[in-house]
């Protein structure tokens, strides 16, 4: 059982433009969503974070969305720019059991050409 | 800081034979977890580790995967005997608080091919 998707595996953009990338998730326990960035032979590393509490958090070039009604979530990245391409990874967690424990979504690969 | 250390960073093995990765959380990091990447797939929650207690192994193969952390410090995820399925990409991570709004830090992973 899935619990988080990403159900676009790829997305190219042009340098400057915005880069949107989607996830969706089934657990309504889940209360705080993370992005990762991964890029090849390293290992994802943290990127930008919300709280079910609200619907928007942003940071510098990223922002993320959260549809609590939806169960969905996009994060926003203007202007894209070459560098931020790599594997991006939706995760969320829940504060029930407070372990830390994250579930992770399949991952999209995020082209930014230039 | 330094960040998580893991090791080696490649291994390829034979099915049923036996492998062992090494994990180095950053300094003072309480919280350990181990992560199984399989290609094009999210890493999933092997094994969580709070100083040197198991706090969530519900998804470790324990029939063929253990893991232990002496002293609370680094970790070892062994595999006896590996199997096809198990290629993957290891990865170890840590945090500093077992909260679920603490971000995870990863190392660089371990890269299994099963043959």
């Amino acid at each position: 059982d899935q619990q988080v998707k990403q159900n676009s595996p790829s997305l190219s953009v042009q340098e400057g433009r915005i880069s949107i990338l989607n996830c969706d998730y089934t657990n309504s326990m889940f209360d705080y969503f993370l992005w990762y960035k991964k890029y090849p032979a390293e290992g994802p590393t943290f990127l930008i974070s919300i709280s079910s509490i609200k619907d928007k958090n942003e940071d510098g070039r990223f922002t993320v969305f959260l549809n609590k009604s939806a169960k969905h979530l996009s994060l926003h990245i203007v202007p894209s720019q070459p560098g931020d391409s790599a594997v991006y990874f939706c995760a969320a967690s829940a504060q029930s059991g407070n372990t830390g424990k994250l579930i992770f979504g399949q991952g999209t690969t995020l082209q930014v050409k230039p | 800081e330094a960040g998580v250390a893991q090791s080696p960073r490649y291994k390829i093995i034979e099915k049923r034979q036996s492998v062992a990765f090494w994990c180095n959380p950053i300094s003072g990091h309480a919280t350990l977890y181990w992560y199984q990447q399989i290609l094009g797939q999210g890493p999933k929650l092997l094994i969580q580790f709070q100083n040197n207690g198991v706090v969530d192994d519900s998804q470790l193969p324990k029939d063929r995967f253990s893991a232990e952390r002496l002293k609370g410090v680094d970790s070892t995820l062994k595999i006896q005997p590996a199997k096809l399925e198990d290629s993957a990409v290891y990865l170890c991570a840590s945090s500093s608080l077992s909260s679920y709004n603490s971000p995870l830090h990863f190392g660089n992973g371990t890269r299994l091919t099963v043959t």
